[in-house]
């Protein structure tokens, strides 16, 4: 079965790391998207691709970074790591216009 | 940009019928999604709306008035399971955009 996988699932790290996490789908979609979830404000956009070497900014994209070298996967990096990027990360994807399919999450704790 | 609005809670009781509104105000429109989402998991599509009208799916169902920027979802005979928060997305070009979600806690 078609799916998408996050990794890690849970991350500990200290601030000013740098910290990649990893989005895999075998949907073969074009869309892929990032959001981080922190209570009170839903999810929020920080990245996007509409496909190989297509990356764009979110509403909260400052001390992230993606890169699309595939149709598989879209990493998300965090340069410098800062306690205010503590989150739930979700990686998600589409084809079309059609609904997003999400990944279990990746739960970032920033020390 | 996006403002989507959405009660922040709802309580209801096991058996019963809740309806959840959705206010938008967006610079460019394909689509409205619902998403469920259990606490700890990963959201989970529920309903579509691209026209006016309400689109029915089994004990769910969800409106759309474009010209009103105005959507509801309904779920009727409520079960414990349906506990969770219900997430109101509008989608512009190909991403969504999505309110803070509404908690319904169902009790018996």
């Amino acid at each position: 079965d078609a799916e998408i996988t996050q990794s890690p699932r849970h991350k500990i790290t200290e601030t000013g790391r740098q910290v990649t996490l990893a989005c895999h789908q075998t949907w073969n979609h074009n869309n892929m998207f990032w959001y981080r979830q922190d209570l009170g404000h839903g999810l929020r956009l920080i990245h996007y691709s509409y496909g190989v070497q297509d990356t764009n900014k979110g509403e909260v994209s400052d001390g992230y970074s993606v890169s699309r070298s595939n149709t598989e996967d879209l990493p998300l990096t965090l340069e410098s790591a800062a306690s205010s990027q503590t989150s739930v990360y979700f990686c998600a994807s589409s084809q079309g216009t059609g609904e997003l399919f999400f990944g279990e999450g990746s739960r970032l704790t920033v020390l | 940009g996006q403002n989507i609005d959405q009660p922040t809670e709802m309580t209801a009781t096991e058996g019963a019928i809740v309806q959840i509104n959705c206010t938008y105000q967006t610079s460019g429109f394909n689509g409205l999604f619902w998403y469920q989402q259990h606490a700890g998991e990963a959201p989970t599509f529920l309903s579509y709306n691209v026209l006016d009208g309400l689109e029915e799916k089994g004990r769910f169902s969800s409106f759309l008035s474009r010209s009103k920027g105005y959507s509801y979802l309904l779920l009727k005979e409520l079960q414990m399971k349906d506990s969770a928060s219900y997430l109101c997305a509008v989608q512009s070009d190909y991403k969504l955009s999505f309110g803070a979600g509404t908690t319904v806690t169902v009790r018996a």
